[in-house]
């Protein structure tokens, strides 16, 4: 079945530091994936999403390409700031159901 | 637009006991799905209900239940609490078309604590 594997954190870097989440991916066919993030003692926002092979999905500088060749989703940030420390989920669909297969995320803190 | 609201926010319950979580979904969304969170296991599908109707079904025991109304609101019971129940619920509402193309959005979560 579909299924996530996400780079474990925790990830520390500094302000203006550049960032890459890894994400691959395991699934039928070619679904949707999606970048979700987390701020502390909130729910789960969409960050950004791609619906097909070589989209580049982009949001408050973030960005991922989807890669179909290497099946990944990578998530990358040029200059990260404080206010991007967060938890990150990828996920994907499960083929023919309303739900989402998450990673295990990756806790970001950025320093300044 | 108000966004996807959960209540209550806390939760103290004891071991044995039941509890009820509600959530409200954003205005015109017809699926709620469910999600359970906790550090050892992550992010955990329980359950999604579109039109009041039970649509999807994540592996957790029947202790776990849910309803979706008329109105679109949703709520989750657990029965019999047990010490592992203790996570942070997570409800989502999306569209909810025939294809998964409407993004999930989430509330703020309850927070459960077993004692």
């Amino acid at each position: 079945g579909n299924s996530v594997t996400q780079m474990e954190g925790p990830v520390t870097l500094s302000e203006e530091a550049f960032l890459t989440i890894n994400c691959t991916y395991t699934a039928t066919g070619y679904p949707s994936l999606f970048w979700y993030v987390q701020y502390p003692g909130e729910g789960l926002q969409l960050l950004l999403k791609a619906t097909k092979a070589d989209d580049k999905g982009s949001n408050k500088g973030f960005e991922a390409t989807y890669r179909k060749e290497t099946t990944s989703f990578h998530l990358e940030k040029g200059s990260v700031q404080v206010s991007d420390s967060a938890v990150y989920f990828c996920a994907l669909p499960i083929q023919g159901a309303q739900k989402l297969v998450f990673g295990q995320g990756t806790r970001l803190t950025i320093n300044p | 637009k108000a966004g996807v609201t959960q209540t209550p926010r806390y939760l103290i319950k004891t071991r044995g006991q039941q509890v009820t979580l509600s959530c409200s979904p954003i205005s015109g969304h017809r699926s709620v799905s469910w999600y359970q969170q906790t550090p050892g296991q992550g992010l955990q599908f329980l359950f999604e209900y579109f039109s009041e109707t039970q649509r999807n079904k994540g592996n957790f025991p029947g202790r776990f239940s849910g309803r979706q109304f008329s109105n679109s609101r949703s709520e989750m019971n657990v029965s019999t609490l047990e010490l592992g129940d203790s996570a942070l619920y997570l409800c989502a509402s999306s569209l909810g078309g025939p294809a998964f193309n409407s993004p999930l959005h989430f509330g703020n979560g309850t927070r459960l604590t077993v004692t």
